[in-house]
């Protein structure tokens, strides 16, 4: 079944504890994107990357780091997470850049205390 | 960088009758413009897209129309039903490669039986 996953779905964490959100896609996609969800201000675009190690800023891309080692996966890194990074985040990837539908994964909700 | 104006934030009409959402954008350079679909709790899914050598699209009892001129575009939903309740996003797509998309702060669309 062609999906997109993310990993976790649900996370409460503490100021400035590390953590990584995993997102893996086996459409063979090319591009790949994340975005937040925010009451009142739609999706906004974190980070998109192009390719293989072909990463680039999104709208919103402060506190936040991607990469994209292999072409199925493309973790988002919160360094040092803070309260206003609490937000529903999602993941999703598309075969040729913005064109054409972007496949979204389930969303992961992260709190940040 | 681009901007996508939605309208209205929140709309609810009868079932039977027509609903219709509209969206500006800022980036002339714009040329592909979805729209997304997100039920409650659900991940958003493409309900509909329009590139800009096309004035109209229609599916079913969803069409989209697009003035490049006036840079708006709108989504049609004729012959409304309880199950077209949700939120939509419009988005345009931008950036030298069509790499960026960015999505309209969403309309809520409340359908009543």
């Amino acid at each position: 079944e062609a999906q997109v996953t993310q990993n976790p779905r649900y996370l409460i964490t503490v100021t400035g504890k590390k953590l990584t959100v995993t997102c893996s896609q086996n459409m063979n996609h090319e591009y790949m994107s994340w975005y937040r969800q925010d009451p009142g201000l739609g999706l906004r675009q974190i980070y998109y990357s192009m390719n293989v190690e072909v990463t680039d800023k999104g709208d919103v891309p402060e506190g936040y780091k991607v990469s994209r080692k292999e072409k199925r996966n493309f973790p988002l890194i919160l360094e040092s997470p803070s309260p206003n990074q609490t937000s529903l985040y999602f993941c999703a990837s598309s075969l040729v850049r913005g064109l054409g539908e972007q496949y979204f994964g389930p969303g992961t909700r992260l709190t940040v205390t | 960088g681009e901007n996508v104006e939605q309208h209205p934030s929140t709309l609810s009409v009868q079932e039977g009758d027509s609903a219709v959402i509209k969206c500006t954008y800022s980036d002339s350079a714009s040329n592909y413009f979805p729209w997304y679909k997100q039920e409650l709790g659900k991940r958003p899914q493409l309900i509909i897209d329009i590139r800009s050598n096309v004035g109209e699209k229609k599916d079913q009892r969803i069409a989209v129309t697009l003035n490049k001129t006036a840079k708006h575009f709108s989504l049609h939903i004729t012959e409304t039903q309880p199950e077209d309740s949700a939120v939509y996003f419009c988005a345009a797509s931008s950036g030298i490669g069509n790499e960026k998309l960015t999505f309209g702060t969403g309309t809520r669309l409340t359908i009543i039986p």
